[in-house]
């Protein structure tokens, strides 16, 4: 079955203090792994998709990489506009639209 | 470009009545999914219409239904509602070009919050 842990469940940081969060993930055929910000009161945003082990994609002061089993979004000195929930999600293949989400990470960044 | 458009916003039902979500998905894509938001199980999946055929289905009880019309844009209706319906339900499109084109990137919609009293 396919499946997505996220951790951890909430973090803390404060502005400039640099951290990742972890996506552990079992699919049987990825076709993309996927990271969502979401924000209060509104729908998930695209931040990153990955394909393939080894892939890293950068955003301003997100970094998102994988490898075979597991998934980081590194985020680098921080802001508070960056404190959200992030979201992580596999897509297998022939699922179309189905995506399996993780619980999410609650990142809140304190000046 | 305008960006995947859900009415109402917010609503509230009755245990036993019956709700209908509008998705109007962005111009051009043909796939329509929809999801369940809750505190205690995340997004889970619903289920997903591409050209007005329910391609995928999640694990959810029959009372939870949907259509897509032939313009692409969604419905998904709840009947006989339950106190554990209350959730913000997201609708998601996509252009879905199909798997040799890469993975398939959904955009969302701001949600429709249900409260069932």
């Amino acid at each position: 079955e396919d499946q997505v842990t996220q951790s951890p469940e909430a973090l803390r940081l404060q502005e400039g203090e640099s951290s990742s969060l972890n996506c552990s993930y079992t699919v049987s055929g990825l076709r993309g792994l996927f990271w969502y910000r979401q924000d209060p009161g509104k729908g998930p945003e695209f931040l990153f998709t990955l394909y393939s082990a080894g892939e890293e994609k950068e955003k301003e002061r997100l970094k998102a990489t994988l490898t075979k089993k597991e998934s980081f979004l590194h985020i680098t000195a921080p802001k508070p506009e960056d404190s959200a929930t992030y979201l992580c999600a596999v897509q297998g293949y022939n699922q179309g639209g189905k995506l399996i989400f993780g619980q999410g990470t609650e990142l809140s960044v304190k000046p | 470009k305008a960006g995947v458009t859900q009415t109402p916003r917010y609503l509230i039902k009755t245990r036993g009545q019956q709700v209908t979500l509008s998705c109007s998905p962005i111009s051009g894509h043909r796939s329509v999914s929809w999801y369940q938001q809750t505190p205690g199980q995340g997004l889970q999946f619903l289920f997903e219409y591409f050209s007005e055929t329910q391609r995928n289905k999640g694990n959810f009880p029959g009372r939870f239904s949907g259509r897509q019309f032939s313009n692409s844009r969604s419905e998904m209706n709840v009947s006989t509602l339950e106190l554990g319906d209350s959730a913000l339900y997201l609708c998601a499109s996509s252009l879905d070009a199909g798997p040799s084109s890469g993975a398939n990137v959904l955009t969302f919609g701001a949600g429709s919050r249900l409260t069932v009293l």
